[in-house]
């Protein structure tokens, strides 16, 4: 089974400049989440996808992130324009809920390292 | 927000000696999952362990889980050179539908 895609793995902006990052899940998961990782801290949730439509966003600066996730399936993460402390790693994650309980086990990507100068 | 705090931060042993690490969380819990983070790469789910569950194992893996003193440890035995990573606890708050990360603790593990 192929894992969570993610596209670039590096880049390199100037800041005021906008970026946009893609994540293809694993394929039939429902479930979509971009966390971004600043160095030396855990994931913080962006934003969080059911099929197409966001179920949580509340930590997404919505002023310059957006997210889409058109079709249900490939998102992509848009910064515009972005700051110097956007300097992080974006990682897209799926998952499938299964049980009773909600396991909410996530399969991650690689992530995309970001530096804004 | 960051809802568990990893201890110790960082951890340095020998190849062979067991690894203890511990996560303390704030709030109400639906269940706490472990996760691994090699170095530039994304991360690796572990274990889950359920909040009506006091313990798990998973190989070399022993995941022990306090719901009245809000606190999870996770037991690496016999560890490898390969086990060296950071790893972050996560909890599913009861009523939020959501993974809330640790600060992590970083092992390293010398042959």
């Amino acid at each position: 089974e192929a894992g969570v895609a993610q596209s670039p793995r590096y880049k390199i902006i100037e800041k005021r400049q906008s970026v946009a990052f893609w994540c293809n899940p694993i394929s039939g998961h429902a479930t979509l989440y971009w966390y971004q990782q600043i160095l030396g801290q855990g994931p913080k949730l962006l934003i969080q996808f059911q099929n197409n439509g966001v179920v949580d966003d509340s930590q997404l600066p919505k002023d310059r992130f957006s997210a889409e996730r058109l079709k249900g399936v490939d998102s992509t993460l848009k910064i515009q324009p972005a700051k110097l402390e956007d300097s992080a790693v974006y990682l897209c994650a799926s998952s499938n809920r299964t049980g009773e309980l909600f396991s909410y086990e996530q399969y991650f990507g690689p992530g995309t390292r970001l530096t804004v100068t | 927000s960051q809802q568990g705090e990893e201890d110790p931060q960082a951890l340095s042993i020998q190849e062979g000696e067991n690894a203890t690490m511990n996560c303390s969380y704030k709030t109400s819990i639906n269940n706490l999952q472990w996760y691994r983070q090699n170095s530039g790469r994304g991360l690796v789910h572990l274990i889950l362990i359920r909040s009506n569950e006091r313990e798990k194992h998973s190989g070399r893996l022993r995941v022990t889980l306090d719901t009245s003193k809000k606190s999870s440890s996770l037991l690496i035995t016999a560890s490898r050179a390969a086990d060296t990573a950071s790893y972050f606890c996560a909890t599913v708050n009861t009523g939020f539908q959501k993974l809330v990360f640790g600060t992590g603790t970083r092992l390293l593990v010398s042959p």
